[in-house]
């Protein structure tokens, strides 16, 4: 049974990095893409990366300039920093494997941005 | 602005049939890339319901279905029942964005 259990801090001011870790326990770590994705309050979802274990990483163009993701395969972790946070960043935060589709998932993190 | 258009919300009676449609365009549901289905329970993350159009995971109920024609997918549910009740998204991909694409759920409310 695959678990995903993620990880950090819930409450940023602007301009700050959120930091997200995303931990998986059972299956195989090597045979999937790994993913972040979010969920704004009382909106939709959307993608905002993913990686490999090997590195390979795939970025939505409208946060890469300020989205890095990182993975730790000895770890079966992988990472996700968003560089100068601001509201719009508020969000539920989700970790998910690509089998394609989205097929586990973590619990999901609430990430508030306010001053 | 979410690329695939889902109503906001839709109701029925316990044991009535449901339908929800997430409509896109040629650069994605419409150039035929699959459209997955997840349903989001209260306060819960997303739950794989339908893969690769009209697939049903391990331990879905068979009153889950779901189709695509053109531009458009819609997910059914028959026999509603009150555990049914949660907020339902559809996603494709779509090749101008190069990257995955969601509706903006739809919330299900069972009467």
């Amino acid at each position: 049974q695959v678990q995903l259990q993620q990880w950090g801090a819930g409450l940023l001011k602007p301009s700050e990095t959120l930091s997200l870790t995303c931990a998986v326990y059972g299956g195989s770590f090597t045979g999937y893409y790994w993913s972040w994705l979010r969920q704004p309050p009382g909106k939709g979802l959307e993608w905002i990366a993913e990686i490999n274990h090997s590195g390979s990483t795939n970025y939505n163009p409208s946060l890469m300039r300020r989205v890095t993701i990182s993975v730790d395969t000895s770890k079966k972790q992988f990472s996700l920093r968003l560089d100068s946070v601001t509201a719009a960043d508020t969000a539920v935060y989700y970790c998910a494997r690509v089998a394609p589709p989205f097929d586990y998932w973590g619990q999901g993190t609430l990430v508030t941005v306010s001053s | 602005q979410s690329v695939l258009t889902q109503p906001p919300s839709v109701s029925g009676a316990p044991g009535q049939r449901v339908t929800i449609s997430c409509t896109g365009s040629s650069s994605n549901i419409g150039a035929g890339f699959d459209v997955h289905w997840y349903q989001q329970l209260p306060g819960t993350a997303p739950k794989l319901l339908i893969y690769r159009n009209n697939n049903r995971p391990s331990g879905v109920p068979d009153r889950f279905s779901a189709s695509r024609s053109g531009t458009s997918a819609s997910l059914a549910i028959t026999g509603l029942q009150a555990e049914d009740e949660a907020d339902y998204h559809c996603q494709s991909y779509d090749s101008s964005l190069s990257v995955g694409v969601f509706g903006g759920g739809t919330k299900l409310t069972v009467l």
